[in-house]
């Protein structure tokens, strides 16, 4: 069985401060890792995804995750935070078994502070 | 290409009857899949549907249904509703042609049950 811990419900961050959310992920087999982030009274946007290949990854808005197997991790980065990045942040696994089915982590709320 | 609609937005209903919610998934998506979010259980996989079969389904209880159209579009039905049935219910589409299989979700029907 799949899950996902996110280790920060909230995280606090001054405008144009570097930010890292954490996710943590355990899967008895290869894994396919993603990143969404929903605002408010909206779906989930898809920010980036690791299938294979390159380690860092890099996705829209300037955000960036690095996944590391020996860690079972995938941490979300961007180095520099604006005001419009507040919003809820997931991240996901999934698996060659799991067909289109995705575990969640908790979330985490991002809250960018002029 | 226009993205995933949920129809209905909001929903208000009383305890004890049925709802259905609609998903139409983005052209030539094949698969739909439902979540429901909640601010205690957070993100949950409820079902899946690929070509009117279900594929996949998630630890929910029977009253939790669904069903897909040859036009790919879904349906998912809720009888006796629970107060603890009030969420945002999510769907996503996909295509199933090769991996990963990147999910686009829709903005949501929130359902409230009182």
């Amino acid at each position: 069985a799949q899950s996902v811990t996110q280790l920060d419900s909230q995280v606090p961050v001054f405008e144009e401060a570097p930010v890292e959310l954490r996710c943590n992920y355990s899967s008895s087999v290869s894994v396919y890792l993603f990143w969404y982030v929903q605002y408010p009274n909206q779906g989930l946007q898809l920010l980036l995804k690791y299938l294979s290949g390159s380690t860092l990854v890099k996705g829209i808005n300037g955000f960036e995750a690095e996944f590391n197997k020996s860690q079972t991790s995938f941490h979300l980065r961007k180095p520099s935070v604006h005001i419009s990045d507040t919003a809820e942040y997931f991240c996901a696994v999934s698996d060659q078994n799991a067909g289109n089915m995705l575990t969640f982590g908790g979330g985490t709320r991002l809250m960018v502070k002029p | 290409k226009a993205g995933v609609t949920q129809t209905p937005r909001y929903l208000i209903k009383t305890r004890g009857q049925q709802v259905t919610l609609s998903c139409s998934p983005i052209s030539g998506h094949r698969s739909v899949s439902w979540y429901q979010q909640t601010p205690g259980q957070g993100l949950q996989f409820l079902f899946e549907y690929f070509s009117e079969t279900q594929r996949n389904k998630g630890n929910f209880p029977g009253r939790f249904s669904g069903r897909q159209f040859s036009n790919s579009r879904s349906e998912m039905n809720v009888s006796t509703l629970e107060l603890g049935d009030s969420a945002l219910y999510l769907c996503a589409s996909s295509t199933v042609q090769g991996l990963p299989r990147e999910q686009y979700f829709g903005p949501g029907t929130r359902l409230t049950v009182t």
